[in-house]
Formats: C-alpha cells, sequence, structure tokens
C-alpha cells in the first residue's frame, strides 16, 4: 500500500487548492479513505472521509461548505477541494486508508507522507 | 461530536521505565479506539486497534487495555525508539476524533 500526496502550498485566505493522493497497492472504491490534518505543533483532525463502494462522504464541522472529498477509480487517486480558505486550515494535511468500508468501525490503516497547507494574509 | 481526552499532555521518564497513557471518551466507544506513535516530521503509524489488539510488527512492549470511556497504553519497559507523541483515536462515529496527544521525553 502506497498513498501520496500533493497539491499543497501557499494560498491566501479565500483561496483555494485542490490536493491529490495517488493510492497503489488496494483500490479506492474498495475502503473507506479519509483526509486527516495536523495543524504545526497541534494535534491530529479528521477532515473529511468518503466511504467505498457507496461513495457516501461526511465531513468535519470545521470545514462542511468549503470541501469536497471525491475519488476517482479510473486513476486512483483521492482528491479533496479546499475553497473558502482560512488561517486556521493551515496544516499538514494527510489522505489515509481506513480499515473498512466505511469510516465508522474503522481504523486508519495507512496514510501517505502529507502535503503542506499555508494559508498566509 | 465525541471528545477524546488524553493525560499527561508531557510525561518525561527513562529508559526502561514502565508508561501508562490514559484516554478517556465523552461517551461510550466501546472498544473502537486506536493508538498511533508519531515521531517530528513523521506520519503517524498505527500501534493498537480495538483498544487491545496489537498491529503486525509493533513491538510486544506495547499493550492496550480498556473499554467504555476509559481506556490506557502502556509501554512495559521503554525503548530509546519510543520517545515520540502518542495519539489515541476514536472510530465509533463517522467523524473520527483524536486525543491532543502525549509527548514521552526523556528525563
Amino acid at each position: 500500500v502506497q498513498l501520496l500526496e500533493s497539491g499543497g502550498g501557499l494560498v491566501q485566505p479565500g483561496g483555494s487548492l485542490r490536493l491529490s493522493c495517488a493510492a497503489s497497492g488496494f483500490s479506492v472504491e474498495s475502503y473507506a479513505m479519509t483526509w486527516v490534518r495536523q495543524a504545526p505543533g497541534k494535534g491530529l483532525e479528521y477532515v473529511a472521509g468518503i466511504s467505498g463502494r457507496g461513495g457516501s462522504t461526511d465531513y468535519a464541522d470545521s470545514v462542511r461548505g468549503r470541501f469536497s472529498i471525491s475519488r476517482d477509480s479510473s486513476d486512483n487517486t483521492l482528491y479533496l477541494q479546499m475553497n473558502s480558505l482560512r488561517a486556521g486550515d493551515t496544516a499538514v494535511y494527510y489522505c489515509a486508508k481506513a480499515s473498512g468500508l466505511v469510516a465508522s468501525g474503522s481504523y486508519l490503516t495507512d496514510r501517505g507522507q502529507g502535503t503542506l497547507v499555508t494559508v498566509y494574509s | 461530536d465525541i471528545q477524546m481526552t488524553q493525560s499527561p499532555s508531557t510525561l518525561s521518564a527513562s529508559v526502561g521505565d514502565r508508561v501508562t497513557i490514559t484516554c478517556r471518551a465523552s461517551q461510550s466507544i466501546s472498544t473502537w479506539l486506536a493508538w498511533y506513535q508519531q515521531k517530528p516530521g513523521r506520519a503517524p503509524n498505527l500501534l493498537i486497534y480495538k483498544a487491545s489488539t496489537l498491529e503486525r510488527g509493533v513491538p510486544p512492549r506495547f499493550s492496550g487495555s480498556g473499554s467504555g470511556t476509559e481506556f490506557t497504553l502502556t509501554i512495559s519497559s521503554l525503548q530509546p525508539d519510543d520517545f515520540a507523541t502518542y495519539f489515541c483515536q476514536q472510530y465509533e462515529s463517522y467523524t473520527w476524533t483524536f486525543g491532543q496527544g502525549t509527548k514521552v521525553e526523556i528525563k
């Protein structure tokens, strides 16, 4: 299993970024996939998740309405579209594979090395 | 959301010490709890899932226990490689929540 994030960078408040996570060794449709972030010097925070098969999505309250998680089975990639970015969104964003089809009842088994998003003014 | 509270926030210990970290959930999560280890600049690694099941390849000096709302992670004999930050995580709900972390430092 390998997960490789990309798309992070510097953006001004109100701007947008799209993160990608290229997966190999498994199908992103076969497991729940999530994005988890970590602000500098802080703990881990669940951002968004998408279930295997049906593809239902869920979001943390802090990003609901601004972020959108999706996946593309043709290139086995997970995405996070981030709009209306705020300073509080500054963090390393990790793509993570869950142990089962849905996040509830599944734990984080594999993750990428993360991509840094910095929102500055 | 289910809140996870870890204690202590920082722990100073010596090589060979027995170390215990506690994690409390704001409501019952049965045994839907995982523990992760994170070293500076690195992504977190899974140690334990379902409160007490050791992930493959994790040394047996690590152990987990608990159910409901109270859980512990124990390192039976602290090794130099174990100085790191440890996080608990509940996965009872669709939106995972993590403890704030416990940093294990060299005494």
